[in-house]
């Protein structure tokens, strides 16, 4: 699976939106962008995945690049409950098969009141 | 659904003892995942199962760590003997393996402590 990075920490104020940047430069054709978030003390937890198209969910947006070398992920209002780790993942997919899941050290999101 | 099921929540045990951790996967999931965090090394996946099948353990530290998954709705994580060097907390996994781009999910994890 192809490399990702990202800054190691950010922050924004409660009720602004928040934008989470992630690079993967070396990603392939058939790898999808994943991304989770760890609140303090709790498993890691799913937010949204996207192969070219922006996606868009209950949680949040991924916006990624034409050139797919890179992605970011919006959290549209911050809330002090989104402060939490979140990682960005590229992984083969690939129907029938399976492929693991390896996080990286991910970016430290601190919403302020 | 309760989601993934582990437990115990927290284990304090000594050093030199055997330590077991379960993991009751999400019904129907036939992919599940053992993974050891610490502020060190971050999240590592130690071990993954298909269809209660060993994929890979290249992540498993050495031979004291051990995994099996019986059948589909239980899994162990066997420590013997434990180290204070094996204190983390331990998450497991499940997934569906049916379709593309299912999602993971995680279990509360076990926070275990070697003294």
């Amino acid at each position: 699976d192809a490399k990702t990075t990202q800054p190691p920490s950010m922050d924004c104020a409660e009720g602004r939106a928040a934008n989470l940047p992630c690079n993967h430069s070396t990603i392939s054709g058939n790898e999808y962008v994943y991304w989770y978030r760890q609140i303090h003390s709790q498993g890691p937890q799913y937010i949204i995945h996207g192969l070219k198209n922006n996606e868009t969910n209950e949680m949040a947006s991924l916006i990624i690049t034409e050139d797919r070398k890179s992605s970011t992920l919006i959290l549209p209002h911050a809330t002090l409950r989104d402060t939490a780790v979140y990682y960005c993942i590229v992984r083969v997919e690939r129907a029938g098969a399976n492929s693991k899941l390896t996080f990286g050290k991910g970016i430290t999101l601190s919403v302020r009141p | 659904d309760a989601g993934v099921i582990q437990s115990p929540r927290h284990e304090v045990t000594e050093m030199g003892q055997e330590v077991t951790l379960r993991c009751k996967p999400i019904s129907g999931h036939n992919s599940l995942f053992w993974y050891r965090q610490t502020m060190m090394r971050g999240l590592e996946l130690l071990i993954y199962f298909n269809n209660n099948v060993p994929i890979d353990d290249s992540g498993m530290p050495e031979d004291r760590f051990s995994a099996k998954m019986p059948n589909a709705s239980f899994s162990t994580l066997k420590i013997q003997p434990s180290e204070p060097r094996d204190s983390a907390v331990y998450f497991c996994a499940s997934r569906s393996q049916g379709g593309v781009n299912t999602e993971a999910f995680f279990g509360q994890g076990t926070r275990l402590t070697v003294v």
